[in-house]
């Protein structure tokens, strides 16, 4: 069964910093693109970012509220995903899902974690 | 960048009536580059269409995307009560790669 799940939500001051993991199976993880997705509080959804597979030289992508502050990394040995979190802001508060484009189309996602809660406040 | 509109915010229904929710586009879009996702309280979003109008996997045939250029649609023939969830579209963007989200569209029990 294909799985994603995603750890490491907490909750950290503004300005701090948080790294999420997602675990992968199920399927083989280094053939895929990943990204994350996130959700605020009683919000719609916003696509935070994507990393490429080797064959694309594991390139990023990222939504402007997060560049510079965000990294999206990999480790296939591991079958894990990352999303490292800096200089973290309130508006940052959200549900971050894992996600996975289908294998040769990258226009959407068709596999979704549960989710993990990021909480930034005082 | 593209900005997605959904209309109406919330759709009040009852069982077994037909839903149209509605996704317009700020630019033109490849209809192969749009989707529609549903999401229901307390879970992840579950994708339902892409390509505009080809239901995934396990999907009932209640379910159908329609639409190009700026205007898609999502459609349920026959509300089930499972049905009544929020549903987002969400579309991807080439010049730079990114994907984009509508505001979504509640549909509730009437």
């Amino acid at each position: 069964e294909v799985q994603l799940e995603e750890s490491g939500g907490d909750l950290v001051h503004p300005g701090g910093s948080l790294r999420l993991s997602c675990a992968a199976s199920g399927f083989t993880f280094s053939d895929y693109y990943m990204d994350w997705v996130r959700q605020a509080p009683g919000k719609g959804l916003e696509w935070v970012g994507r990393i490429r597979n080797k064959a694309n030289s594991f390139s990023t992508e990222y939504a402007a509220s997060v560049k510079g502050r965000f990294t999206i990394s990999r480790n296939d040995s591991k079958n894990f995903l990352y999303l490292e979190m800096n200089s973290l802001r309130t508006e940052d508060t959200s549900v971050y899902y894992c996600t996975r484009p289908p294998l040769g189309t990258y226009y959407y996602m068709d596999v979704w974690g549960k989710g993990t809660t990021v909480t930034v406040s005082s | 960048e593209i900005v997605l509109t959904q209309s109406p915010g919330t759709l009040s229904l009852s069982p077994g009536e037909r839903a149209t929710l509605s996704c317009r586009a700020s630019q033109s879009v490849s209809s192969r580059y749009l989707a529609w996702y549903q999401q229901k309280p307390g879970q992840a979003p579950r994708l339902l269409i892409c390509g505009a109008s080809r239901r995934a996997t396990g999907i009932p045939d209640r379910f159908s995307g329609s639409g190009s250029g700026t205007d898609f649609t999502l459609t349920i023939s026959r509300l089930e009560p499972e049905d009544f969830a929020v549903y987002y579209c969400q579309q991807y963007g080439t010049s730079p790669p990114s994907l984009t989200f509508g505001g979504g569209t509640k549909v509730e029990i009437k």
